[in-house]
């Protein structure tokens, strides 16, 4: 059973960054169907996708965050990792990471959340 | 990007009932369009890819149908554990998008 794990800090300042981790266990990141990605729910809100990593590199960028986002992959540590920077209130979210098929694009394994809130 | 638009955004409905919710794409995306199922506090949960597919392991009264720019998500007989969000999501263009969902309450 694959599971994911988000882990980082929940509560970042306004203009400094955010870096969130996802641990990938019970399959490997390195298998070539899938896109591992970041998505985020804005408290009350809807479903905001962010991007994604293929273990190749690859990567995918929500335009709206493109400017601020690095998305990357550590496939010895089965890990994928976010890192937004210059963030502010409209960044806080609950941000989660899941697995994307790369060939229909469903997300069929998602981590828990985490709650990262930007306040000083 | 792909727009989408799901309807209602709410609905009150009774423990029994049947339940449909629509999403409809701002331009043809095929029938890569999934559904997923949200509760406070928890990750969403797949319940149909492709359109029409049933994740493994959801319940049968849930069924998706639709093609092209129309989708609908349709539970068949509402039971208690189905009160919740549910979104709809594109996965045609390399940028996925989510409906804004549809939160299901009881009547």
């Amino acid at each position: 059973q694959v599971q994911l794990q988000e882990s980082g800090p929940g509560l970042v300042k306004p203009s400094q960054t955010l870096s969130l981790t996802c641990t990938v266990s019970g399959g490997s990141i390195s298998s070539g169907g899938y896109y591992w990605t970041w998505i985020r729910q804005h408290p009350g809100k809807g479903l905001e996708w962010i991007g994604y990593i293929h273990y190749s590199g690859s990567i995918n960028y929500s335009p709206s965050l493109k400017s601020r986002l690095s998305i990357s992959v550590d496939t010895s540590n089965n890990q994928f990792s976010l890192r937004l920077t210059s963030v502010t209130a409209a960044d806080t979210a609950v941000y989660y990471c899941a697995r994307g098929d790369r060939y229909d694009g469903r997300y069929d394994y998602w981590g828990q959340g985490t709650l990262v809130t930007v306040s000083s | 990007d792909i727009q989408m638009t799901q309807s209602p955004s709410s609905l009150s409905a009774s423990v029994g009932d049947r339940v449909t919710i629509t999403c409809r794409a701002s331009q043809s995306i095929g029938n890569f369009l999934n559904w997923y199922q949200k509760k406070p506090g928890k990750a969403p949960k797949l319940l149909i890819y492709t359109a029409s597919s049933l994740e493994s392991g959801v319940p049968s009264r849930f069924s998706g149908s639709g093609s092209g720019t129309d989708f609908i998500l349709t539970i068949r007989s509402l039971q208690p554990e189905d009160f919740a969000a549910y979104f709809c999501q594109q996965s045609y263009s390399t940028l996925y998008t989510f409906g804004q969902g549809t939160k299901v309450e009881i009547k």
